[in-house]
């Protein structure tokens, strides 16, 4: 199946530290999603993005949707160990201009965060 | 407001079985897609369904299939089990089809012995 490449794999850092991690594509999307997903639970969702250049933030989470629509990246400030888990960027595109194929999720390979105290 | 909801939490069958799981979205989303998380696979797109109809599918053979109920609920059904059909299941639901983003239910283990 079809997956976004996702960078880097894992992380161990110690808590306090800035950690980022970025999205890339090989096709455009008009939307890009970062989700953070917990041993045993569903992706939770982090930050949506809806516009090429866009920079959100969310507390400690800042993400941007790249001009190219092509990546997006996700900077977490100041990680604390609750950081701890598994983050998924996803892209999506929606209405019929896009292959036809809407609204489902492409996912990137995850990024495992460890945080020491 | 109560989230996503998916049950069961797991399920162990043998190959060649047949399972139902089942998905209640968020109240007043009308879409609810399907994903699959199997080991090395990452979360792959199964199904879509939004106001009863299948408006997607992913690229997963005919013995999975679903559907949606007027209430918005939807099933899982998955034919002749085979062993890699081992995975976490989650469904996720979103306000109807346009930008609003999807979010998951924590999914249905999946065990084919």
């Amino acid at each position: 199946g079809q997956q976004l490449n996702q960078s880097p794999q894992s992380m161990f850092i110690q808590e306090g530290e800035d950690v980022s991690m970025n999205c890339t594509s090989s096709s455009i999307f008009n939307t890009w999603l970062w989700y953070k997903q917990d041993p045993g639970e569903g992706p939770v969702l982090l930050i949506a993005l809806y516009k090429a250049g866009e920079l959100t933030s969310n507390g400690r989470l800042t993400a941007q949707f790249g001009i190219t629509r092509k990546d997006s990246f996700l900077n977490i400030s100041a990680s604390i160990p609750s950081d701890v888990g598994i983050y998924f960027c996803a892209g999506r595109n929606t209405g019929v201009n896009y292959g036809g194929a809407t609204n489902k999720l492409i996912f990137g390979t995850g990024t495992l965060l460890a945080v020491q105290p | 407001e109560a989230g996503v909801t998916q049950s069961p939490t797991h399920l162990i069958k043998t190959r060649g079985q047949q399972v139902t799981l089942r998905c209640s979205p968020i109240s007043g989303h009308t879409s609810v897609y399907w994903y699959q998380q199997a080991l090395g696979l990452g979360l792959q797109f199964l199904l879509w369904y939004d106001e009863g109809e299948e408006r997607n599918r992913g690229n997963f053979p005919p013995r999975f299939s679903g559907r949606q109920f007027p209430n918005y609920s939807s099933e899982l059904n998955v034919n002749a089990l085979e062993l890699e059909d081992s995975a976490l299941y989650l469904c996720a639901s979103s306000v109807g089809t346009g930008l609003q983003p999807q979010h998951f239910g924590d999914g249905t283990r999946l065990s084919i012995l």
